[in-house]
């Protein structure tokens, strides 16, 4: 159980284009998933979390424009990187939570990731 | 400020025992996670401690120590498969998450 998906699993675009990338959990129902980026030999960066139904709330740093976050429904988010630059190549990662008490989460149960790589 | 410390990188050999240490200093406690990363894949959960003690889960262990700011994971009959990234993580009195680098583990024959 807990199982999370993301899809695509890579993805390759041009400068100056968008990319969505979603995030679905299949088997249980999400009320808060995180958004993270990672580069290469580095650890974890949270960028977002997302509660159904409601905004985002973004990381210090974190474009909110540029990274655009939408949590429609219980088992999906989706984060779409608008206006994309080579410097936005990483590999981004979601992960769901089953319930949350002030944000808390027992455990996060993560996507296998999506590795963007803009040209 | 916050701030999780491990080592950067460990070798160990396979059959032996390897301990990953973690330190942390952050606003508040409610709670340390261990997570496995193999390279370029998403992390997978190991263990989690709020209580000070040993919790032990088949070949892999996990130590809490809240008065000291410290925990440590504990891999036994090590194997090559366990070669990977491990990461510590906080959670804060604010329900914040915070990561360590992450340690990686090498394990030679």
């Amino acid at each position: 159980g807990a199982v999370v998906s993301q899809h695509p699993s890579r993805v390759i675009c041009k400068s100056g284009t968008s990319v969505k990338i979603e995030c679905r959990s299949l088997d249980f129902q999400a009320t808060t998933m995180f958004w993270y980026r990672q580069f290469p030999k580095q650890s974890l960066m949270l960028m977002a979390t997302s509660n159904e139904g409601s905004k985002a709330t973004y990381e210090q740093g974190v474009e909110k424009d540029k990274f655009l976050i939408n949590h429609a429904s219980l088992t999906l988010s989706t984060l779409t990187v608008t206006s994309a630059h080579p410097e936005d190549s990483s590999f981004y990662i979601c992960s769901a939570t089953t319930g949350t008490s002030g944000g808390f989460s027992y455990e996060q149960y993560f996507g296998p990731g999506t590795r963007l790589t803009v040209t | 400020g916050q701030n999780i410390d491990q080592p950067t990188e460990m070798t160990a050999t396979e059959g032996a025992i390897v301990q990953i240490n973690c330190t942390y200093q952050t606003s508040g406690f409610n709670g340390l996670f261990w997570y496995q990363q193999h390279a370029g894949e998403a992390p997978t959960f190991l263990s989690y401690n709020v209580l000070d003690g040993l919790e032990e889960k088949g070949r892999f262990s996990s130590f809490l120590s809240r008065s000291k700011g410290y925990s440590y994971l504990l891999l036994k009959e090590l194997q090559m498969k366990d070669s990977a990234s491990y990461l510590c993580a906080v959670i804060e009195s604010n329900y914040q998450l915070i990561w360590g680098a992450g340690t990686k583990l090498i394990i030679k024959p």
